[in-house]
């Protein structure tokens, strides 16, 4: 069966600094990889995803993830955390009945 | 122009109630889900639709019945509400089966149980 664990379920870090959540995934086939974004009493957007090709995946609002196969890891990060940033990160994995399964979430806290 | 609507946005109700949750989609996509996000944030399918047809049931108690009438819609009736079924659901949609697409959620629905 497939799972993803997140590692904090809270990070913190301050503006401008590096922004870095990690995923590791459990997975018997080459898994697609999402990582979505929750904002405060919004439904999940999607922030990137990895499916073949370029193991380097750029998204939106600067974030990007690299997918390890080595490391079963998908870690995402971003060079300079902005106040907009704060929000609930989800990392998850879709096997191929098209089912995709979350990980538990990664609050991220920016202080000023 | 909403892409994922979802109806009621807050739904206040007492123990052994019935209620239903709306939720459509704009997007022309084939497949539709249902998510539950507990108090702490954890979200778990629910069940999934692909143009009317069920394609995931998630071990869920046979008091939720979800109800597809058309590729846009899918709707979500839970009967006799039990204090555990407290948390927000959330209705997403994608292409469709074997394409890695993103989901599109909509902003949710939260369900509280007093």
């Amino acid at each position: 069966a497939q799972s993803v664990t997140q590692l904090g379920s809270h990070v913190s870090v301050s503006e401008g600094a590096l922004v870095l959540l990690r995923c590791n995934y459990s997975s018997s086939v080459p898994p697609y990889l999402f990582w979505y974004v929750q904002y405060p009493n919004q439904g999940l957007q999607l922030l990137l995803k990895y499916t073949t090709g370029a193991t380097l995946v750029k998204g939106i609002n600067g974030f990007e993830a690299e997918f390890k196969k080595s490391e079963t890891s998908f870690h995402l990060t971003k060079p300079s955390a902005h106040m907009s940033d704060a929000a609930e990160y989800f990392c998850a994995v879709m096997n191929r009945d098209d089912k995709i399964i979350f990980g538990k979430g990664t609050r991220l806290h920016i202080l000023p | 122009d909403t892409a994922v609507s979802q109806t009621p946005k807050y739904l206040v109700t007492q123990m052994g109630n019935d209620k239903s949750i709306k939720c459509e989609q704009n997007l022309g996509h084939d497949t539709m889900y249902w998510y539950k996000q507990d108090s702490k944030k954890f979200l778990k399918i629910m069940f999934s639709y692909n143009n009317k047809e069920l394609i995931i049931n998630e071990t869920v108690p046979n008091r939720f019945s979800p109800k597809s009438p058309d590729k846009a819609h899918l709707n979500l009736h839970i009967n006799s509400l039990e204090l555990g079924d407290s948390a927000v659901y959330f209705c997403a949609s994608n292409t469709g089966t074997g394409i890695p697409g993103e989901l599109f959620f909509g902003e949710g629905s939260r369900l509280t149980v007093l």
